[in-house]
Order: structure tokens, then sequence, then C-alpha cells
């Protein structure tokens, strides 16, 4: 079975500097990898994902992520952090299941604080 | 477009009622997903309809259940409340197809009494 781990239950940084928040994953096949945020009441808003390709991912608010199979991470960057990036951060998997569809399992999340 | 909508956002019940929870998707999107997330678990798949048939099922107990009507609203019914089952329930919903990104709403924060 797949498994998503995030060994950072928080992370504080100051505005402006860089971010860089861990996924770890286990899959037998090729994964399927995303990165959500779910600011305070709301739901999870989908920053990026990994189907194949090139591993370095482009997403939206200035995020990118490296896929490196060698390390089964999935890490998420950002060179300039806003306090508006204070949130939940969750990476998950993919797993396909029949019918073209997938089974996500998501990490326990990493809480970041921005400080002004 | 209109995104994900979740009806209640909040309620209040106490062990041993029922509860049932509605999802209506973005429009055009025939997949919707269910989730829980609590504090302890984390985000949890409860289950995913497609075309009003459930497609995936995750580890739930069957007092967990759903159903998509042929507008590809959902809804989700919990039975026999317990404590345990307090949490924020996530729907989201997403375009025909076969690999897909999902598109959530705010939740429907369930409390056991």
């Amino acid at each position: 079975a797949q498994s998503v781990t995030q060994p950072d239950i928080h992370i504080t940084v100051s505005e402006g500097a860089s971010l860089e928040l861990r996924c770890n994953y286990s899959y037998g096949a090729t994964p399927y990898l995303f990165w959500y945020v779910q600011s305070p009441g709301q739901g999870l808003q989908l920053l990026l994902k990994y189907f194949s390709g090139d591993t370095l991912v482009q997403g939206i608010k200035g995020f990118e992520a490296e896929f490196k199979r060698s390390q089964s991470s999935f890490n998420l960057r950002k060179p300039s952090v806003h306090w508006s990036d204070a949130a939940e951060y969750f990476c998950a998997v993919g797993a396909e299941c029949s019918g073209g569809s997938y089974i996500p399992t998501f990490g326990r999340g990493t809480s970041l604080i921005v400080h002004p | 477009k209109a995104g994900v909508t979740q009806t209640p956002r909040y309620l209040i019940k106490t062990r041993g009622q029922q509860v049932t929870l509605s999802c209506s998707p973005i429009s055009g999107h025939r997949s919707v997903s269910w989730y829980q997330q609590t504090p302890g678990q984390g985000l949890q798949f409860l289950f995913e309809y497609f075309s009003e048939t459930q497609r995936n099922k995750g580890n739930f107990p069957g007092r967990f259940s759903g159903r998509q009507f042929s507008n590809s609203r959902s809804e989700m019914n919990v039975s026999t409340l317990e404590l345990g089952d307090s949490a924020l329930y996530l729907c989201a919903s997403s375009p025909r197809g076969g690999i897909w990104e999902l598109f959530f709403g705010e939740g429907s924060r369930l409390t056991v009494l």
C-alpha cells in the first residue's frame, strides 16, 4: 500500500526567506504526486502535480516541487515566502485503480508559520 | 464558475443519531469523492462516486455511506454516530478522465456530543 511521510509537523520561516517542505512517499509503481494547501477554515487547493516528464514542476503562487525517484521524495519549495503563505501543506500520492481513477493518500501535513 | 459547495457547514449531533451531508460539485464534474479530516488520523479517503456509481471505497465501516444523483450532486450519510466521527468532512469534485485533480469544498464540520 502507498504511504506519504511529511517529517516536519511545523515549520517557521521569516517573511522573504526561502522555504522547503519535505515529502517522502512509498509506492510500488510510478507515483502520481500532488501538493495541496489548506488555509484555516478552507478546503484544500491544488498547488502542483507530477504525473511524468520533467521532474521539476511549477505550480501556482510561485511554488515548485522536484521529484527525485532515487530518494522517493517530492519536496516543495518557494524562493521567497509571503505572510499569506501561512497555511497547512499536504503532500499526496495517487495509486491508480481500475477504471482509470485513483485513491489519494495524504501525508499528515506541515503547518507553515510565517514571521514578519 | 462556482466552486464545490458543501452543506451544512457546521452541525452538532449526539451519539446514536445519523447525519446527511451534501455536496454540489463544479458544473460538468462527474466525479465526487469524500474525505474525513481529523487531528488524529489526518485526511482519509472515504469513497468516490462517478456517474452515480461508487467507484472506490476507503477503509471505513458500513455506517458511512454515500450516493450520487444524476446531476452529480452527492450526499454522504453516517448512521449511529460515535464520538470519534467528529471531524471535518471534505468533498472534492473532479472532471471526467483517467488521472484527475481534486477541487475541494470548504467542508462540513461535524461535532458529535
